[in-house]
Parts: C-alpha cells; structure tokens; sequence
C-alpha cells in the first residue's frame, strides 16, 4: 500500500540555523500539508499546497516558514532560522483530488529539537 | 477553526465495544466528519469518515446524529492496539485541512 514517507525521523539542530524537512506523498496526489505537534499538545495546521502554491496557510507559518515542490515527488518545508518553540513533531499529509471526503494520509512524522 | 468536542479519556475492556462521542454543533452542510487516531510517537491514521449516513468499514462504525451536530466512533470489540488517541475532525477551508481538537485517549484495560 502507497505511503507517505519523511526524512530525516529525527533532526536535531542548533537556535538560528536553517532546517529542510522533506517529505515524499503518494504519487498522484496533489494536495500537499504540513502539520505539527508540540509535545504533548494537539496536531496543529501549518499549510495547504495544490498546484504549486500555498492555498491557506495558519498564523503560525510566518516568514521562517516556506513551503517548496522541487520537482515532481518532494514536498519540502523549511523553517530559515529555527528557534526554541519550533521543536515539534512535524507531519505531512497528502490526499488525492478526486476524493470528495477529503482523507489525507500522514506520514510517521519528523522529529525536530532545536538546542 | 471548525471545533469538535470530545471527552478528554475513555477507557474500554478489552473485546467489548467502545463508543467514543463527538459534539460538532458548528459543523456546515458539506463538512465531512473524519475520525482519525495517533497511536504514540507515529502519525495520525485514518478511522472513518461520513457525511449524512452511518458508516461501517473494517475497524470501525461511525453513527451520525440526524442533525449532524455529533457522532459517535463505535470500536465494536476494543484490542489492545486499539489503545490511541482519536480524533474527531471537520475538514475546512481551501485547502480542506484538517483542524485537530485535543482528542480522546481511550485506554483498553485486558
């Protein structure tokens, strides 16, 4: 069965520095996510991307955040200079276009620490 | 935010049925109601979902209030695996994303 994959599961950084998360979705969807979790918080929005640009984005993605479809299977999320707060779990999701329900399928998540 | 509302934890015998509710009072016409569970360190997995009617698949039935102003996620015989948190979520917006309330934490006791 398809699946939603992310890279790296854990990443560890220092305050200041840029971070890239990347994530593959299925092939063929083209809606992309990205949610977050703060430890022991709930599952946040972070973003909405379909053809090649945001289409909503939360109050939480500011201007360290952006979102890119290098080519035609990653979905990459960057965050330009990384502070304490943003160490989190962080999801991406993607649904097809043809399912009126909407279900997204998560991937396992990638595992920030900003020190 | 589209909000839903759940009790914070439940628990379940294990093999008997769980019924966790949901309120979603806000919920519009064309809302699906999705219900999803996090089991611990992984990523959210999908349940169910519906729109009007009742909805049976392999792990789950979903039982939508006529109004649809609730529902209910029926585990008909609770596992030990079925122990995670599960949420109950009303797609919005353009993107359709999802708004994820703080969920209920069902444990099974064998």
């Amino acid at each position: 069965e398809p699946e939603v994959t992310q890279t790296p599961s854990h990443q560890v950084t220092q305050m200041g520095q840029e971070v890239i998360l990347r994530c593959v979705p299925i092939s063929n969807h083209l809606y992309f996510y990205w949610y977050r979790q703060i430890l022991g918080q709930k599952v946040e929005f972070l973003v909405s991307f379909y053809n090649n640009e945001i289409s909503e984005k939360s109050e939480i993605f500011d201007d360290q955040f952006s979102v890119e479809r290098p080519d035609g299977s990653n979905f990459t999320l960057k965050i330009r200079s990384t502070k304490l707060e943003d160490s989190a779990m962080y999801f991406c999701a993607s649904r097809p276009s043809f399912l009126k329900s909407y279900e997204q399928y998560f991937g396992p998540g990638t595992r920030l620490t900003v020190t | 935010d589209a909000k839903t509302t759940q009790p914070n934890s439940m628990e379940s015998n294990e093999e008997e049925p769980v019924h966790l509710p949901c309120n979603h009072s806000t919920i519009s016409g064309t809302d699906y109601i999705h219900w999803y569970r996090q089991l611990p360190s992984q990523g959210p997995e999908y349940v169910i979902h519906g729109l009007t009617s009742n909805v049976n698949n392999r792990m789950a039935s979903l039982a939508i209030a006529e109004d649809r102003k609730s529902s209910t996620l029926i585990l008909h015989r609770a596992t030990l695996r079925d122990a995670a948190v599960y949420y109950c979520i009303l797609s919005k917006g353009v993107g359709n994303q999802f708004y994820f309330g703080t969920g209920t934490s069902l444990t099974v006791i064998p």
